[in-house]
């Protein structure tokens, strides 16, 4: 199993540009979700999905968008970036509440 | 609304020496609490799971507790070594995963 992977492993935008931040998970977990990781303030949910189909809004969604269209994959869009979004994205998933399984990280640039 | 801290924020100390991670979270409606490790530029790893109804769990070196009604856990590490050196992590799962900010442990040879 390859786990959680993600890409890219990093990424330059500038301000107001697009892009979206793949993941994709090979153990059929229902949940999986998106966090960043920011220094000093540790890891905030961005979006969450608990099945395909269904996703729902975390701490800090303003500016994401998410789908999940299979169980797979769960792509996170940004849509117009921002120099605030400057930050380590993580990927992760699970089965409902059990052990979370995490991506290696899209480190992402905003000039 | 959930919020989980940890104390101390960064640590160091000399290889072999027993150490103990806290973790404190304000709402005791969690379903489990787990502990994660971080190495510098990677991923998070899970070390331990606790659920709710649960004390304690123990994986080799490591030992972590939970004490619910006081919003508390511990991550116990024997015999510490300079692999261990990373940032550790709790999060409680209860409408959704919240995470501590870490400690940051340097165990020194």
């Amino acid at each position: 199993n390859a786990g959680v992977t993600q890409t890219p492993k990093f990424q330059v935008l500038k301000t107001g540009q697009s892009m979206t931040l793949q993941c994709a998970q090979d153990m059929n977990h229902e949940y999986m979700s998106w966090y960043r990781q920011d220094p000093g303030m540790g890891l905030r949910l961005i979006h969450y999905s608990v099945g395909a189909g269904i996703t729902d809004q975390g701490e800090v969604p303003n500016g994401y968008n998410v789908s999940r269209s299979t169980t797979e994959d769960f792509p996170l869009r940004l849509l117009s970036a921002a120099p605030s979004q400057t930050s380590v994205y993580f990927c992760a998933s699970s089965q409902g509440a059990d052990t979370q399984y995490f991506g290696p990280g899209t480190r992402l640039t905003v000039l | 609304k959930q919020e989980v801290t940890q104390i101390p924020a960064a640590l160091s100390v000399p290889e072999g020496e027993n150490l103990v991670l806290n973790c404190s979270f304000t709402d005791s409606a969690i379903y489990n609490l787990q502990w994660f490790r971080q190495d510098p530029g990677k991923g998070l790893t899970s070390l331990l799971l606790i659920q709710s109804s649960q004390r304690e769990q123990t994986s080799g070196r490591l030992n972590a507790s939970l004490d619910k009604s006081s919003g508390r856990s511990t991550l116990y590490i024997a015999a510490s070594q300079p692999g261990d050196s990373a940032t550790y992590l709790c999060a409680v799962y209860g409408q959704n995963f919240v995470f501590g900010p870490g400690t940051r442990l340097s165990v020194l040879p």
